[in-house]
């Protein structure tokens, strides 16, 4: 079972910042976050991972509360290239080939 | 980044035939991968962990007789659906771990099938 849990849907005007919740309130210690996307009809895409720390790369912003029981993923400038489903995941990369459980997502739709 | 090739992107095959869908890691050496399920606006489901060079763990309740899986060379698994149905009619994406970091997985493009 999915470890998190998040909204099933969300809408962002384009060139906003999309700001994408998810609860991971069992996480243990040394899991980590993920977030991956997909795009309609294709396979899913990462975006970033953190532990504890904030992160941040070319696609994205994760922040991650001090209790690490939520995060908040964030897309800066959405585009509308930016609709997809947004996929929060736990897990432990150093418990060697680790298995993907995907919940249910967030659809996140952009709007012109 | 690493990039995991999938083909075909879609196949319309009859009842009762067999598919057979590859997964090729093209710039690393992949000794897992795994191969999910996605019907129509669900999430992707888990079928089975591919190891090369050994047998593919199933989750539960995938027929593993029905579901083949291959893994015979470090940079290919395949997955044949065996006596197809309609109700296997599903999209099927294959992934495996980053070998740099192994902390992000890379997806192939997916397979659509569909059993007439």
């Amino acid at each position: 079972d999915a470890k998190t849990t998040q909204p099933t849907s969300m809408d962002c005007a384009e060139g906003r910042a999309a700001n994408l919740p998810c609860n991971h309130s069992t996480i243990s210690g040394n899991e980590y976050v993920y977030w991956y996307r997909q795009i309609h009809s294709q396979g899913p895409q990462y975006i970033i991972h953190g532990l504890k720390n904030n992160e941040t790369n070319e696609m994205a912003s994760l922040i991650i509360t001090e209790d690490r029981k939520s995060s908040t993923l964030i897309l800066p400038h959405a585009t509308l290239r930016d609709t997809a489903v947004y996929y929060c995941i736990v897990g432990n990369p150093h418990q060697g080939a680790q298995k993907l459980v995907f919940g249910q997502g967030t659809r996140l739709t952009i709007n012109p | 980044g690493a990039v995991v090739s999938q083909h075909p992107s879609w196949v319309i095959c009859k009842s009762g035939t067999s598919v057979k869908i590859e997964c090729r890691s093209l710039d690393f050496q992949a000794t897992t991968m795994f191969w999910y399920r996605q019907f129509p606006k669900q999430s992707l489901m888990l079928m089975a962990t591919s190891n090369e060079g050994s047998k593919a763990t199933y989750e539960q309740g995938v027929e593993k007789d029905k579901f083949l899986i291959n893994h015979a060379s470090l940079t290919l698994s395949t997955l044949t659906v065996t006596s197809a149905h309609p109700e296997d009619s599903s999209f099927y994406i294959c992934s495996s771990l980053g070998v740099i970091r192994n902390t992000e997985a890379f997806f192939g493009q997916g397979t659509r099938l569909t059993v007439v």
